[in-house]
């Protein structure tokens, strides 16, 4: 079955540092991915997705991600992180013949002056 | 379009009690989710609509779950009888085509049940 993992729980950053957050999915064929990011008490916006084409792919508030098919990867970068930044972060695959979204346990992102 | 919109917000209930939650999707989204999320289990998908009919509702924990989307504009999820252990925020999405493209989140109904 299609499946999702994010293997931190808990990330912390200075701000200003460079931020990458790990996703690795598993599916057969070229798969749907996507990152959203949720604040609290809120529900989850779309930061970016990759379908097909270039592997880089360009995202809102800054980020981007990269797919890598050899490594059944499509982690999340940014270069320089703001205190505005900190909240939970889910890597999502279109699963079940992409019929549904499947997400990862998230990673929560904590921001240090 | 006013986006996903949820309600309640925020439900307070005693154990046994019925609880229904409801959903208005985006005008002309074809696809529907319901997803649970608490700290232990992150989030789960319950169950997911295309065209109104229900597609897969293997994460549906118990038969005391049940969801329903009787047309394009409105769905329900229905928890009879309540259980604390139903403590969760529960959130509808909706998307124009499954997982192809973005879903779009409500706010979230918080469950409380004591």
């Amino acid at each position: 079955a299609q499946s999702v993992t994010q293997p931190d729980i808990h990330i912390t950053v200075s701000e200003g540092a460079s931020l990458e957050l790990r996703c690795n999915y598993s599916y057969g064929a070229t798969p749907y991915l996507f990152w959203y990011v949720q604040s609290p008490g809120q529900g989850l916006q779309l930061l970016l997705k990759y379908f097909s084409g270039d592997t880089l792919v360009q995202g809102i508030k800054g980020f981007e991600a990269e797919f890598k098919r050899s490594q059944s990867s499509f982690n999340l970068r940014k270069p320089s992180v703001h205190w505005s930044d900190a909240a939970e972060y889910f890597c999502a695959v279109g699963a079940g013949g992409f019929q549904k979204l499947v997400f990862g346990t998230g990673t929560r992102l904590l921001v240090s002056p | 379009d006013a986006g996903v919109i949820q309600s309640p917000r925020h439900e307070v209930t005693e154990m046994g009690q019925e609880v229904t939650l409801r959903c208005k999707p985006i005008s002309g989204h074809n696809s529907l989710f319901w997803y649970r999320q608490t700290m232990m289990r992150g989030l789960e998908l319950l169950i997911y609509f295309n065209n109104n009919v229900p597609i897969d509702d293997s994460g549906m924990p118990e038969d005391r779950f049940s969801a329903k989307m009787p047309n394009a504009s409105f769905s329900t999820l229905k928890i009879q009888p309540s259980e604390p252990r139903d403590s969760a925020v529960y959130f509808c999405a909706s998307s124009l085509e499954g997982g192809y493209t973005e879903a779009f989140f409500g706010q979230g109904t918080r469950l409380t049940v004591v």
